[in-house]
């Protein structure tokens, strides 16, 4: 029992490098998305997506990429890492349709910028 | 702009005592608001949820009481415990599903022993 499998854990990047976070879900969840908490400020919806080929922009897109080739995985990816951009991420995923959905949460990836 | 709007951003509790998070939100157009609990190093994972169309719900110890006309809804936890310890966040999204949650700022729970 899987779940929302997200890699690195941890993660130190120097500004100006590039990275790409995974997750992977294997509920076979139509919808997948990108958040980032940070401290007073709650999770924040990076980007999203409501299946293979379909993405979208959430709150807070600047500085980041995403897409979706298969039902199961959701990249993020950080094209020049910047400061502001240490934070906690964290992948969810849920089914697209249906009242009272359930989103899962993977573990987390702490990056940290410098 | 933060259109769910979580109080306190901290609060410690005895054992056995009642905790009470309180949440404020914006759009009307919201219409599911679950509440998610995040231990340390975890994810979050959801606790309870309430649709606008009752004013109550109780799971076990944890209770949503919703007031449509004001826009609010709050988290009660009673006979909190040590293991209640957590971080609370709010959220709030359309159509019923979890797609685009609008979360709360988070409160730091601390359940003494």
């Amino acid at each position: 029992n899987a779940g929302v499998t997200q890699t690195p854990k941890f993660q130190v990047l120097k500004t100006g490098q590039s990275m790409t976070l995974q997750c992977a879900q294997d509920m076979n969840h139509e919808y997948m998305s990108w958040y980032r908490q940070d401290p007073g400020m709650g999770l924040r919806l990076i980007h999203y997506s409501v299946g293979a080929g379909i993405t979208d922009q959430g709150e807070v897109p600047n500085g980041y990429n995403v897409s979706r080739s298969t039902t199961e995985d959701f990249p993020l990816r950080l094209l020049s890492a910047a400061p502001s951009q240490t934070s906690v991420y964290f992948c969810a995923s849920s089914f697209l349709t249906g009242s009272n959905s359930e989103a899962f949460f993977g573990q987390g990836t702490r990056l940290t910028v410098v | 702009q933060q259109q769910v709007k979580q109080s306190p951003q901290s609060l410690i509790v005895q054992k056995g005592g009642i905790s009470i998070i309180n949440c404020a939100y914006e759009n009307t157009a919201f219409d599911y608001f679950p509440w998610y609990q995040q231990f340390p190093g975890k994810g979050p994972a959801l606790l309870i949820a309430i649709r606008p169309d009752v004013s109550e719900k109780k799971e076990g110890r944890f209770t949503i009481s919703f007031n449509k006309s004001a826009k609010q809804f709050s988290l009660h936890i009673m006979d909190s415990q040590p293991g209640d310890s957590a971080t609370y966040f709010c959220a709030a999204t359309f159509s019923g599903s979890a797609r685009q949650l609008t979360f709360g700022s988070g409160t730091q729970l601390t359940v003494l022993p």
